[in-house]
Formats: C-alpha cells, sequence, structure tokens
C-alpha cells in the first residue's frame, strides 16, 4: 500500500555508468517531482511534472534525463555517472495546494 | 530571494524534555508553512501546514506556531521520547510566483535517553 515507491533502495555503480532510478504513485496526484539530498541533508528541487509534462527544470546538468510515461510514474535517467552524483534521491508528488508525500529515497553511490 | 532559515542546526536533548527548533523565512507572497519530520534513511513527513490566519496547531506532542508579522514559525516538542530523533524540515509555499516550496536546511534533533 505504499503511497510513492522508488527503487532501487540503493545504487552503487561506478564513475561513467548510466542508471535509472523508479517512481510510482498510487496517490492519484497530478503533481510528480525528483529531489535530491546531499549530505547536509539539504533537499533540492531537481524536476517537476505535472500530468506527464515538464514544469520545473532547475540547473540540472543534461546528464540527467527525467521521463513520464503517464501521471504516476516518474523515472529519473542519469548518464555518465560522476562522482558528484553521490547523493539520496527522493521521489515525491503533491495534489494542489496539499504537502509532498515523498518516496523513501534511492541511495546513490558512486565509486 | 525567497529563503527558509532554521536554528538550531543540531540539538541533542534527554528523554523527557522539551525542546523548540525555530524557522524564519522571507518567502513572499506566504501561501502556507509546513514542518516535515525526516527518520534517518526514510522520506520526509508532513507534521503539520499553517496557513496564514493560523497561529498555532497541534499534532499530538508537536505545536507549531506562525507569526507572519516577524515571518517566524516555532516547533515545539513536549515530553520528548526517543523516537523523535530525527531532521525536521520547515517548508514555505509562495501563493504567487515561484511555484517551487522553499526548503529550510532542517534541524537535526537526538534525543538520548
Amino acid at each position: 500500500d505504499t503511497a510513492v515507491s522508488q527503487t532501487p533502495k540503493y545504487l552503487v555503480t561506478q564513475m561513467g555508468n548510466d542508471k535509472s532510478i523508479k517512481c510510482e504513485q498510487n496517490l492519484g496526484h497530478d503533481t510528480m517531482y525528483w529531489y535530491k539530498q546531499d549530505s547536509k541533508k539539504f533537499l533540492k528541487i531537481m524536476f517537476s511534472y505535472n500530468n506527464k509534462e515538464l514544469i520545473i527544470n532547475e540547473t540540472v546538468p543534461n546528464r540527467f534525463s527525467p521521463k513520464s510515461p503517464d501521471k504516476a510514474h516518474l523515472n529519473l535517467h542519469i548518464n555518465s555517472l560522476e562522482l558528484g552524483d553521490s547523493a539520496v534521491y527522493f521521489c515525491a508528488s503533491t495534489q494542489g495546494e496539499g504537502g509532498y508525500t515523498f518516496g523513501s529515497g534511492t541511495r546513490l553511490t558512486v565509486v | 530571494k525567497n529563503q527558509v532559515e532554521q536554528s538550531p542546526q543540531s540539538l541533542i536533548i534527554l528523554e523527557g524534555k522539551n525542546c523548540t527548533l525555530q524557522c524564519n523565512y522571507t518567502v513572499s507572497p506566504f501561501s502556507n508553512l509546513r514542518w516535515y519530520k525526516q527518520d534517518t534513511g526514510r522520506g520526509p513527513v508532513s507534521l503539520t501546514i499553517m496557513t496564514f490566519s493560523e497561529n498555532t496547531k497541534s499534532n499530538g506532542r508537536y505545536t507549531a506556531t506562525l507569526d507572519a508579522d516577524t515571518k517566524q514559525s516555532s516547533l515545539h516538542i513536549t515530553a520528548s521520547q526517543l523516537s523523535d530523533s530525527a531532521s525536521y524540515i520547515c517548508v514555505v509555499s509562495s501563493s504567487g510566483g515561484s511555484y517551487i516550496p522553499t526548503f529550510g536546511r532542517g534541524t537535526s534533533l537526538i534525543v538520548h535517553p
């Protein structure tokens, strides 16, 4: 019954590899997000989709490409991974003025 | 520029004690303010939401206050428990302009037995 689920929970990979993180929400929310949480626990918006359409794209390198096949899914693909990409990535969803429902996070470690 | 500042950055208290976390913001025009609790290894979970007209809102042992004039909010935790050990994040939304809420950097709370 998980509201926002993301996989995998942990991801360890070498520099230069390409990886994907998947996110699904069963809340019927219209808007989904990807946030990056750095080592100092600060949550920074990366992307936001509303009904499959990209509405927010913060200053994120082109190596990061989100894809939303439908409003319940928002995946994140990362090309040519770098050491600085190591962080915890959170998927979240909202409906209207409602607050965020976050997933449990994907801890990405690039070695 | 919209900003949310939280203090203290970290706090250690003994079980059973009370504590208060602070949040100052410069987000304008103001829509609402939320406090989130983030347990280690988990995503943040909403504790309270406050709109412009609300001064106080409680959720169990958590009580949030809002002073819209001074643009300050506090989160008071009563009779702390070990399970309160977490990061507490203040998030302020604007009613115009930026669609993105502004996040604070959080206060890390550790409750010791």
